[in-house]
């Protein structure tokens, strides 16, 4: 089946404790990206991937890095959470920056 | 950055109904998506309609676009209990960047 996993789905951390919200897919997409969802902002950019090796900046980067070392992996790092990243994050794949998105299902975070 | 901008941003209305959400968007694009997201789940792409198409129907969905106005429409016919959901509108910019820029959305409650 094709899909876009996260994990964990649900996390509950403290300020400051490095963590990584992984993302994978199955579906040979060249194309990845996180969001961020908050009540009232919508869904913002965080970073996105063109491809392997090549990264860039979304609208909100600030505090978060990402990784495209393999095709199908797009791990988020957030070296040092602060409280202000407590959100709802989402992974995306698609074939192409304009093309249909997939989106996994979600990793809710609360920062402490 | 916002582009797309929905209207209205709550509906409640009953089943059977049709359900008409509105789009703007201020600049040029390549293409207009619809996404649909259960309550705090991931989006889930309905339709796409380039920037050189006027009407596409999927099922009870049919979205319209009109770049003079810069404006789209998904109308939701014989609406359900099912549908309720936020539905989200993204627009793919002409320009080499071309990112998705999704808009806050449109919450929809279909009373049985």
């Amino acid at each position: 089946e094709a899909q876009v996993t996260q994990n964990p789905r649900y996390l509950i951390t403290v300020t400051g404790k490095k963590l990584t919200v992984t993302c994978s897919q199955n579906m040979n997409h060249e194309y990845m990206s996180w969001y961020r969802q908050d009540p009232g902002l919508g869904l913002r950019q965080i970073y996105y991937s063109m491809n392997v090796e090549v990264t860039d900046k979304g609208d909100v980067p600030e505090g978060y890095k990402v990784s495209r070392k393999e095709k199908r992996n797009f791990p988020l790092i957030l070296e040092s959470p602060s409280p202000n990243q407590t959100s709802l994050y989402f992974c995306a794949s698609s074939q192409g920056a304009r093309e249909t998105q997939y989106f996994g299902p979600g990793t809710r975070l609360l920062v402490l | 950055s916002q582009q797309g901008e929905e209207d209205p941003q709550a509906l409640s209305i009953q089943e059977g109904e049709n359900a008409t959400m509105n789009c703007s968007y201020k600049t040029s694009i390549n293409n207009l998506q619809w996404y649909r997201q259960n309550s705090g789940r991931g989006l889930v792409h309905l339709i796409l309609i380039r920037s050189n198409e006027r009407e596409k129907h999927s099922g009870r969905l049919r979205v319209t676009l009109d770049t003079s106005k810069k404006s789209s429409s998904l109308l939701i016919t014989a609406s359900r209990a099912a549908d309720t959901a936020s539905y989200f509108c993204a627009t793919a910019s002409s320009s080499n960047t071309g990112k998705l820029i999704f808009g806050q959305g449109t919450t929809l409650q279909v009373k049985p």
